[in-house]
C-alpha cells in the first residue's frame, strides 16, 4: 500500500494563477519530500521537509506540513508553462523506512 | 558531472529472459535505490541499499535481485522477466538514505512482451 498519496489526481490553469496540490499519508514520519516529474524524464527533488517544521519556501514553491492531520501540500505561485509536470510527495515512512513510498502525483497543467 | 546514469536507457525482452540494470552515480552518495513506474503511477520501491555492502527490500521486491558493486554501482536483476515486470525503471541515490533528498537517473524502459 502507499504511504503518500496525492489530491487532486489532475490540476488544470492558466498561467500566473496559483496552484496548490495536497498529500496525505498514514503513519508517522521524520520527514516528507516533493518532487517534480516532466514527461518522459527522471524525477526531480524540489523540497524537503521534517517533521519538526510547519512551513517552508523556495522561491515560487511553498510546502506546509500537518502532522497532526498527517497531511502536506505544496503551493505553486504565479505559475508558468514550464511549470506543467506531475508532482509526487515521498515519505520515508518513519521507523519502517524500507517502506518509504511515492503517491501516484498530481498531474498539474499550465496553460499559456 | 554525469549525477545518476542508467544503462540501457530502452529494452525489449522476452518473456523468460534475464538481463541486468546497470546504476552508477557520480556523487559520492551512500544510500542507493531502484523503484519501478507503472503508467499513470507513483513510484514503489523495490530495493535499496542505506551503504556500501547492505541492501534491503522495498514494497516490490518478488522477481528481483540486486547488487551493490561498490559504492558508485547498484545493479538490479530481472532473473526470468515477466510481462508484468513491464515498466519504467528508476535508479536514485542520496547521501544518507531517507534523510536527503534523492537524485534519479534518467529510467530505463522495459517492455517484456
Amino acid at each position: 500500500s502507499q504511504q503518500g498519496e496525492e489530491d487532486p489526481q489532475a490540476l488544470s490553469i492558466q498561467e500566473g494563477e496559483n496552484a496548490t496540490m495536497n498529500c496525505s499519508y498514514k503513519t508517522s514520519i521524520n520527514n516528507l519530500q516533493w518532487y517534480r516529474q516532466n514527461s518522459g524524464r527522471g524525477l526531480v527533488h524540489l523540497i524537503l521537509i521534517r517533521s519538526n517544521e510547519r512551513e517552508k519556501h523556495s522561491g515560487r514553491l511553498r510546502v506546509t506540513l500537518d502532522t497532526s492531520k498527517k497531511s502536506s501540500s505544496l503551493l505553486i505561485t504565479a505559475s508558468r508553462a514550464a511549470d506543467t509536470a506531475s508532482y509526487f510527495c515521498a515519505t520515508d515512512g518513519g521507523t519502517n523506512a524500507g517502506k518509504s513510498t511515492f503517491g501516484d502525483g498530481t498531474t498539474l497543467t499550465v496553460k499559456p | 558531472n554525469a549525477g545518476v546514469t542508467q544503462t540501457p536507457k530502452f529494452q525489449v525482452l522476452k518473456t523468460g529472459q534475464s538481463m541486468t540494470l546497470q546504476c552508477a552515480q557520480d556523487m559520492n552518495h551512500n544510500s542507493m535505490y531502484w523503484y519501478r513506474q507503472d503508467p499513470g503511477m507513483g513510484l514503489r520501491l523495490i530495493y535499496y541499499s542505506a551503504s556500501e555492502g547492505t541492501t534491503d527490500k522495498g514494497e516490490v521486491p518478488n522477481g528481483y535481485n540486486v547488487s551493490r558493486l561498490n559504492k558508485r554501482e547498484f545493479s538490479l536483476r530481472l532473473e526470468s522477466a515477466a510481462p508484468s515486470q513491464t515498466s519504467v525503471y528508476f535508479c536514485a541515490s542520496s547521501d544518507r538514505v531517507w534523510y536527503t533528498e534523492a537524485f534519479f537517473g534518467q529510467g530505463t524502459r522495459l517492455t517484456v512482451v
